[in-house]
C-alpha cells in the first residue's frame, strides 16, 4: 500500500517549457488535490479534483492545469514554466469532501524553472 | 474570508520539556475542521491531529493536544515532553464547509527546534 505517489520527485525547466506532474493513489480515495509550498508560506491550492470527472480551482490556479485521468490518478501540467513557478509541489488526497478528513500527502516534486 | 495565523517563526525548548505552538483562524464557517501537520526536514508532510469546531473536547493524540478555544479562534498545539525528533516545521490548517470541504487553508507554520 503506497500512499500517495509523485513522480517526478525533482525537475529542472527552462522558462517555457512544459511538463506534467503526475500523481497516484491507492487508498480508493475520491478526492485529490494539488499544492505548491515556497519558502515560508505554508501550502496554497493550487487545483482539487472533488470526484472522478470533476476538477475545480483553487487559490492558486493561474498558469496550471489538472486533469483528473481517473479515480486513482490526477496530474498537473505547466503549459508554459516561468520562474515564478519554482516551488515544492505536493499532492494529496482524502476519502470524500467535508471538514473531518485528514489529507494524506505525497512526498512532493521539487520544480525549478531557470 | 477564511485565514490561520502562526505568529511564532520559530520556537526552541528543551528536551523533556513541554511546548505550544500558536495557532489562530478566522472563518464564517458555522462548521469546520482544524489540522496539525508536521513537516521534518525529509520534507514530507505528516498529519498530527485534528479538532472539529463542534467536538466538546479538546483533541488528544499520544504526546499531542489542541488547546482549542472556539470564542478565541485559537487552536493551539501543546507537544509534550519532547523529543529531538520534533524538531520541524509545524503548519496549522482548516477546511471549512461552506467551500464544500474541499478547500484547506494553512499558516505560514512554525519551526521548532528541540535542544538536547
Amino acid at each position: 500500500n503506497a500512499g500517495v505517489t509523485q513522480t517526478p520527485k525533482f525537475q529542472v525547466l527552462k522558462t517555457g517549457q512544459s511538463m506534467t506532474l503526475q500523481c497516484a493513489q491507492d487508498m480508493n480515495h475520491n478526492s485529490m488535490y494539488w499544492y505548491r509550498q515556497d519558502p515560508g508560506m505554508g501550502l496554497r491550492l493550487i487545483y482539487y479534483s472533488a470526484s472522478e470527472g470533476t476538477t475545480d480551482k483553487g487559490e492558486v490556479p493561474n498558469g496550471y492545469n489538472v486533469s483528473r485521468l481517473n479515480k486513482r490518478e490526477f496530474s498537473l501540467r505547466l503549459e508554459s514554466a516561468a520562474p515564478s513557478q519554482t516551488s515544492v509541489y505536493f499532492c494529496a488526497s482524502t476519502p470524500a469532501g467535508g471538514e473531518k478528513y485528514e489529507q494524506y500527502f505525497g512526498p512532493g516534486t521539487r520544480l525549478t524553472v531557470t | 474570508a477564511q485565514k490561520i495565523t502562526q505568529t511564532q517563526p520559530g520556537m526552541f525548548v528543551q528536551e523533556k520539556e513541554a511546548v505550544t505552538l500558536d495557532c489562530t483562524y478566522d472563518t464564517s464557517d458555522p462548521s469546520y475542521g482544524l489540522f496539525w501537520y508536521k513537516q521534518p526536514s525529509s520534507g514530507e508532510m505528516i498529519f498530527l491531529i485534528y479538532q472539529g469546531s463542534y467536538d466538546q473536547q479538546n483533541a488528544t493524540e499520544g504526546r499531542y493536544s489542541l488547546n482549542f478555544q472556539k470564542a478565541r479562534k485559537s487552536a493551539n498545539l501543546v507537544i509534550s515532553a519532547s523529543q529531538l525528533g520534533d524538531s520541524a516545521m509545524y503548519f496549522c490548517a482548516m477546511r471549512g464547509l461552506n467551500t464544500g470541504g474541499f478547500k484547506t487553508i494553512f499558516g505560514a507554520g512554525t519551526r521548532l527546534f528541540v535542544k538536547a
